[in-house]
């Protein structure tokens, strides 16, 4: 039963172009969502985050949108570059919870080509 | 400004073996919290500690048990090891009184048990 889903394993995107990453969700409760990038041999590092009382949040390249009603988010990156190239996690979590429980997806692999 | 620090970074063990994992939060964080990697998954929620206390759990038996210190530091202790608990072991650290503040993780403790 997995309440955040991923379903793109990997994506390949040229330098300089837009990347999105999409993210789907079940659980009508969770109202806090995050995007973590995990390099290899590193743990997962914060990238943005947005609260289910808005539907977009920007910081620098990075912008997440959120539509509640489709139960569905996305993490654009624009303009990429390859050090940008990294797994993407979507994590989800909800109020009861606290933003310690956080349910992740299984990520998604971005390869940035040069 | 130190980041969350685990040891050991890879660990061997053998089927029934117990093993203790070790972290120490970001400093100035006084909540940790433990979530277990398996290979092509996301990371999955195993509890919180707060005030030396267990305060969430998620869906993980009783083997997998924990403790924290009064400087925040924490253990995560897992017994009677079983061939599925080879996993990436991440450990997280947030404030308590900021309901939404991102969790910083540490680079995990690899775990094998063969």
């Amino acid at each position: 039963d997995q309440q955040v889903k991923q379903n793109s394993p990997s994506l390949s995107v040229q330098e300089g172009r837009i990347s999105i990453l999409n993210c789907d969700y079940t659980n009508s409760m969770f109202d806090y969502f995050l995007w973590y990038k995990k390099y290899p041999a590193e743990g997962p590092t914060f990238l943005i985050s947005i609260s289910s009382i808005k539907d977009k949040n920007e910081d620098g390249r990075f912008t997440v949108f959120l539509n509640k009603s489709a139960k569905h988010l996305s993490l654009h990156i624009v303009p990429s570059q390859p050090g940008d190239s990294a797994v993407y996690f979507c994590a989800a979590s909800y109020s009861g919870a606290g933003s310690y429980q956080l349910t992740f997806g299984k990520g998604t692999k971005l390869s940035v080509i040069p | 400004d130190a980041g969350v620090t685990q040891s050991p970074t890879h660990l061997i063990k053998t089927r029934g073996q117990q093993v203790t994992l070790r972290c120490s939060p970001k400093s100035g964080h006084d909540t940790v919290s433990w979530y277990q990697q398996a290979l092509g998954q996301g990371p999955q929620f195993i509890f919180q500690y707060y005030e030396e206390e267990e305060r969430q759990r998620g869906n993980f038996p009783d083997r997998f048990s924990g403790h924290q210190f009064p400087n925040y530091s924490s253990e995560l202790n897992v017994n009677a090891l079983l061939l599925g608990d080879s996993a990436l072991y991440l450990c997280a650290s947030s404030f308590r009184d900021r309901m939404y503040s991102p969790l910083h993780f540490g680079n995990g403790t690899r775990l094998t048990v063969t």
